[in-house]
């Protein structure tokens, strides 16, 4: 099974409409990322939660809010979906240290209309 | 602020040919350097990362990266490529005084030549 997985891994839907994508990870870790992936862009964070109760802005928080119900459950939210939040979304986990690696999922590509 | 150029969007090589991707990093401090593949439809998989010690780091699947300082780059390279090398790659770099955080570069899509 994998270790981070998320769901749905596609969707598409209108503007206006309320989306939530979730992630969950086994590997036991507490520090979790979401992150949007534009064409030439790369990826880009949106929000990062270094334990249940710290859940921080990244670089382009705006139109979306997650939520930390658990140490393994991360969820993005888009209250009002915009076209230009269509992008591929990923959730990605990693231990404490500086230099230790993020585990990254498999994505959920979303598309607004 | 930090930021990472990766300069090539797209390169194609031939199978069996040799392989260098550039990154280019702006940080005010060491970095902590990172190069990620994702190959189609799959998510992210760290190649390599770089934090201290030896410039030269090795990584998985025949991949090697050289940090050098003085020209703020940190090119990952393959001395032979494979068909299934065939996908994205990415540098990034970490940020120093919030967490483990990545800046990622634009990507360069690497096709392969039969």
């Amino acid at each position: 099974d994998a270790d981070v997985t998320q769901t749905p891994r596609n969707r598409i839907t209108k503007t206006g409409k309320r989306i939530m994508l979730e992630c969950s990870q086994t590997k036991g870790h507490d520090r979790m990322y979401w992150y949007r992936q534009d064409p030439g862009l790369g990826l880009r964070l949106i929000y990062y939660s270094f334990d249940v109760k710290d859940i921080n802005k990244g670089e382009i928080s705006d139109g979306y809010s997650v939520s930390r119900q658990a140490q393994a459950k991360f969820s993005l939210s888009l209250e009002s979906a915009i076209p230009n939040q269509t992008a591929l979304y990923f959730c990605a986990t990693s231990r404490a240290g500086m230099t230790d690696t993020q585990y990254f999922g498999p994505g959920t590509r979303l598309t607004v209309l | 602020a930090q930021s990472v150029t990766q300069p090539d969007i797209h390169i194609t090589v031939s199978e069996g040919a040799s392989l260098e991707l550039r990154c280019n990093y702006s940080y005010g401090a060491t970095p902590y350097l990172f190069w990620y593949v994702q190959s189609p439809g799959q998510g992210l998989q760290l190649l390599l990362k770089y934090f201290s010690g030896d410039t030269l780091v090795q990584g998985i699947k025949g991949f090697e990266a050289e940090f050098k300082r003085s020209q703020s780059s940190f090119n990952l390279r393959k001395p032979s490529v494979h068909w299934s090398d065939a996908a994205e790659y990415f540098c990034a770099v970490g940020v120093y005084n919030a967490g483990n955080m990545l800046t990622f570069g634009g990507g360069t899509r690497l096709m392969v030549k039969p």
